[in-house]
Parts: C-alpha cells; structure tokens; sequence
C-alpha cells in the first residue's frame, strides 16, 4: 500500500526565498509530524498535527516556519526568508491515532532535502 | 520522556547475531521502549516496542530487564541491509506523541 510521500524530494534555493514542502500522509493516518535533520545531526521534531485539534508548535525553531493540514490530510511545511542553517533534511511521519504516545508507531516518508545557498 | 544511553557505533559479521543495548536508568512505569532504525537516505522505520515483557516480531526481538532500566535490540542474523542507525526512544503513555530521538547507535555490517 502507499505511504508517506513527501515532494519535492530535492529542492535547492537562495538564501531570503520562501520555500514549500509537501507530505501526504498514509490515508486514514489522523496525525501527522514533521521533524528535521540536519547533516550529522539527530532528528528534531517541528510540529504535530491531531485531527481536528490546535497542532503543538512547540518545535518550531522560529516564526519564518509554519505549518498547516488542510481536510486533515496533505501537509505544507512553510519556511520563509531561508537561511542557511535551515538546510536539512525534512521528514513527514503519519500515525493512525496518535493519542496515547506509549503504542503509537509513526510511519515516515522518504524526507526533502533543502539546500539554502 | 526519559533519556536514553546508546554506544556511538557497532559492528558486527553478516549472518551473525546482534543485540544493541541502550540504557534508561530514569525510566518511568508509564514509559514504553521503541525502536526505530534509519537506513541511509531514508526516513526512520519503526522496528518494534515493548512495556515490559520480551517482544519478538519479524524484524527483530526485544529483551527488557526486569527493573526496566536498560534494554537491547536484537538482531538473530544481522544481512548488509541491516546496517543503520538504531534509535531507542522511550515514549509516555501520557505524555506528548513526537517522537525524541538521541543519537543512535551506527550498526555497520561487514560481509
């Protein structure tokens, strides 16, 4: 069956433009993550969204970054005026239920790469 | 959630056993233990979880200390596509659902 998928898988842009990313999450998945890795770092989460509920923002590494989920489904990850720090690999997770931390499995797409220049 | 301790890096033979330890000395009653790996330009995948019982699946085994302070992956005959990075994640029943991924431990398989 299908899963995560994210696009663009590469995407490479200037420093001060305002970039996109896409996740459509596995069909019937009510949460949804983003996270980032930079190079030889760890994976950071950004933002979780829940159904219908406000997303926890609180990994948000600053205001240029933003997020929604529209119908509950397709995710856009929004960051403007990039900088160069913010070249990283994006990861889109989606998991059926996503109450109850504890037995939860997330389920991940391929990731985007961003380079900044 | 809690923090995990795992070794930097591992190496093992192909077609032999792994296991893959990682410590939670602060883990709390509520905590589950997971694992995820992540292939080489891939996304994390998850591998398996327990509570406190061993868990077996098709990918892997889990064997959890009975004070559930440390745990180890294992792997029964580790292949070239085995080598990854092994998070172990502990996750609150209650609490947040990100998932807070350490450093990992780099699994690299010779042939």
């Amino acid at each position: 069956g299908a899963g995560v998928s994210q696009s663009p898988s590469n995407k490479v842009t200037e420093k001060g433009k305002d970039v996109e990313l896409r996740c459509d999450p596995i069909s019937g998945h009510t949460a949804l993550y983003w996270y980032r890795q930079s190079l030889g770092q760890g994976l950071e989460f950004l933002i979780y969204f829940q159904g219908n509920s406000a997303p926890d923002k609180s990994g948000l590494p600053s205001d240029r970054f933003s997020a929604e989920r529209t119908g509950g489904s397709v995710s856009t990850l929004t960051i403007q005026r990039t900088q160069q720090e913010d070249s990283a690999v994006y990861l889109c997770a989606s998991s059926l239920v996503g109450a109850g931390g504890g037995t939860d499995t997330q389920y991940f797409g391929p990731g985007t790469r961003l380079t900044v220049l | 959630d809690a923090k995990t301790t795992q070794p930097n890096s591992m190496e093992s033979n192909e077609e032999e056993p792994v296991h893959l330890p990682c410590n939670h000395s602060t883990i709390s009653g509520t905590d589950y233990i997971h694992w995820y790996r992540q292939l080489p330009s891939q996304g994390p995948e998850y591998v398996i979880h327990g509570l406190t019982s061993n868990v077996n699946n098709r990918m892997a085994s889990l064997a959890i200390a009975e004070d559930r302070k440390s745990s180890t992956l294992i792997l029964h005959r580790a292949t070239l596509r085995d080598a990854a990075v092994y998070y172990c994640i502990l996750r609150d029943h209650n609490a947040g659902n990100m998932l807070t991924f350490g450093g990992g431990t780099r699994l690299m398989v010779k042939p």
